[in-house]
């Protein structure tokens, strides 16, 4: 099945930088990777996503980049801002019912 | 719409015991997947459901068995709780057409002692 890998567990910002965290996945079939954010005792909500057919994904502050030949994506969120801090999930799917999550980065923004 | 509601949100069980955690969407999707969450270890999908009637396992579907008779309900059950079974469970729904963009349940969160 699916592996994906995330990194950095855990990513402490200024306020107004720039954040990365970067994915991982092992099936090549992949071709749909959302990243959703949850934050504390809520719920995961799907932020942003792309399609294997898309290199680059923007969306405000947030952007998607995918190498399908490395076999990694990327979520990037510029600007930080305090409501930012939360865990973030990457997944990918190459059927888009069976989603493999990454084991999530935790997002602190300090003020 | 409710979206995904999951019941109950909170649930304490004995080792041994069984239970049922209930979940509904009223979106007509047609996935709808369990998964539990764990410290440091993301979301692993147990068990998920392609439409009605249609079920297969995930990842760690050991100890839990689902049912899924209508487009709307996608119950799980706990045969007999074990402490490994301490979690935070989600149940997750999505349309074919949404291109696999899941919408989650706010969550149960499982003790078992």
């Amino acid at each position: 099945g699916e592996n994906v890998e995330q990194h950095p567990s855990t990513l402490s910002v200024q306020e107004g930088d720039s954040a990365v965290i970067k994915c991982t996945y092992s099936d090549s079939a992949s071709n749909y990777f959302p990243w959703y954010k949850q934050e504390l005792g809520k719920r995961p909500q799907l932020i942003i996503d792309i399609r294997s057919n898309v290199g680059e994904k923007k969306d405000q502050r947030i952007a998607v980049t995918l190498n399908k030949t490395a076999k990694h994506f990327s979520l990037h969120i510029t600007e930080t801002q305090p409501e930012d801090s939360a865990v973030y999930f990457c997944a990918a799917t190459k059927n888009d019912y069976k989603l493999s999550f990454g084991a999530g980065t935790t997002v602190t923004v300090r003020a | 719409n409710a979206g995904v509601t999951q019941t109950p949100k909170f649930q304490v069980l004995k080792t041994g015991q069984s239970m049922t955690l209930q979940c509904a969407q009223d979106m007509n999707h047609e996935y709808m997947s369990w998964y539990r969450q764990d410290p440091g270890m993301g979301l692993r999908l147990i068990h998920y459901s392609v439409g009605a009637g249609i079920t297969d396992q995930g990842e760690v579907p050991n100890g839990y068995n689902v049912s899924r008779s209508t487009t709307e309900d996608f119950p799980l059950r706990l045969l007999s709780a074990a402490p490994s079974q301490t979690s935070v469970y989600f149940c997750a729904s999505s349309s074919q057409g949404q291109g696999g963009g899941y919408t989650f349940g706010s969550g149960t969160r499982l003790t078992v002692v």
